[in-house]
C-alpha cells in the first residue's frame, strides 16, 4: 500500500516559469516531509524539508508547502532552470524512527 | 552532510550467484539503510542496518535473501543472494541520524542486472 503518492509521473515547464510538483500522503502520523532530487546514475540528493508544525519552508528558489488537513504537500521552484531537470521524490517519516516512505517520483523537464 | 560511497556502481551477474554491495560513510552515523528501486518504481526500504546487531527487515524482505552486515558506525554491506532476473534493480544505501527532523543522505546506488 503506497502511503506517499506522486500522481504526476512527468512535468514540463518553460525556463523562468514556476514548477509545481505535488505529493499526497495517507497517514496522518507522518510528521516530517522531504523532497529529493535525482539525476540519472546518481543517488537522490536532499533538497528541502518541512516539519508538520509548519505550513511553508523556503530555501532560495525552492519552497515546500504543507496542507495537513488535505494530507498534501507541494514543491514550488521559481524560477525554473534547465539544471532543475531531474526526477523529484517526496518522502515522509514519523511512524518508525528513521524510516522514510517515498513517492514514485515526478520527472521534471525544464525547457530552455 | 555525510558523504556516502557505494561499490560497485554497477554489475552484471549470472543467475544463482550472489553479490555483496559495500557502503562507506565519511563520518559516524547512527542509522544506515538499504533501499531498492525497481524500474519505474519508488524507493522501497529493504532493511535498517543496525550496528552490532541483526538488521531489521521490512515486510517482504528476508535475511536469507538479503544478508546485511554493519560492523561499525561508518560501514555496511548488503548481499543479494541466489540472484534471479527479478532482482535486477538499483540498490541504494543511505545514512542518517534517525532522530529529530534530519534527512537521510544517499549513495549513488548500485545498478544490478541479472542475466
Amino acid at each position: 500500500d503506497q502511503q506517499v503518492k506522486q500522481n504526476s509521473p512527468s512535468l514540463s515547464v518553460q525556463e523562468g516559469r514556476i514548477s509545481i510538483l505535488n505529493c499526497d500522503y495517507t497517514n496522518s502520523m507522518f510528521d516530517y516531509f522531504l523532497w529529493y532530487k535525482k539525476y540519472p546514475a546518481e543517488g537522490p540528493t536532499f533538497l528541502i524539508s518541512i516539519s508538520s508544525i509548519k505550513d511553508k519552508n523556503e530555501d532560495g528558489r525552492f519552497t515546500v508547502f504543507l496542507n495537513k488537513s488535505a494530507k498534501h504537500l507541494s514543491l514550488h521552484i521559481v524560477p525554473s532552470q534547465p539544471g532543475d531537470s531531474a526526477v523529484y521524490f517526496c518522502a515522509a517519516s514519523g511512524l518508525v524512527l528513521g524510516q522514510f516512505y517515498f513517492g514514485t517520483g515526478t520527472s521534471l523537464t525544464v525547457i530552455p | 552532510s555525510a558523504v556516502i560511497s557505494q561499490k560497485p556502481s554497477r554489475d552484471i551477474c549470472q543467475r544463482g550467484t550472489s553479490l555483496t554491495i559495500q557502503c562507506q560513510v565519511d563520518s559516524q552515523v547512527t542509522m544506515m539503510f538499504w533501499y531498492r528501486q525497481q524500474p519505474g518504481q519508488s524507493l522501497t526500504l529493504i532493511a535498517t542496518a543496525n550496528q552490532g546487531s541483526e538488521a531489521t527487515y521490512e515486510s517482504g524482505f528476508v535475511i536469507d535473501k538479503f544478508p546485511i552486515s554493519r560492523p561499525n558506525l561508518t560501514f555496511s554491506t548488503l548481499t543479494v543472494s541466489n540472484m534471479s532476473p527479478e532482482d535486477s534493480s538499483i540498490y541504494l544505501c543511505s545514512a542518517g541520524e534517525g532522530q529529530g527532523l534530519q534527512p537521510q543522505h544517499f549513495g549513488d546506488g548500485t545498478r544490478l542486472s541479472i542475466l
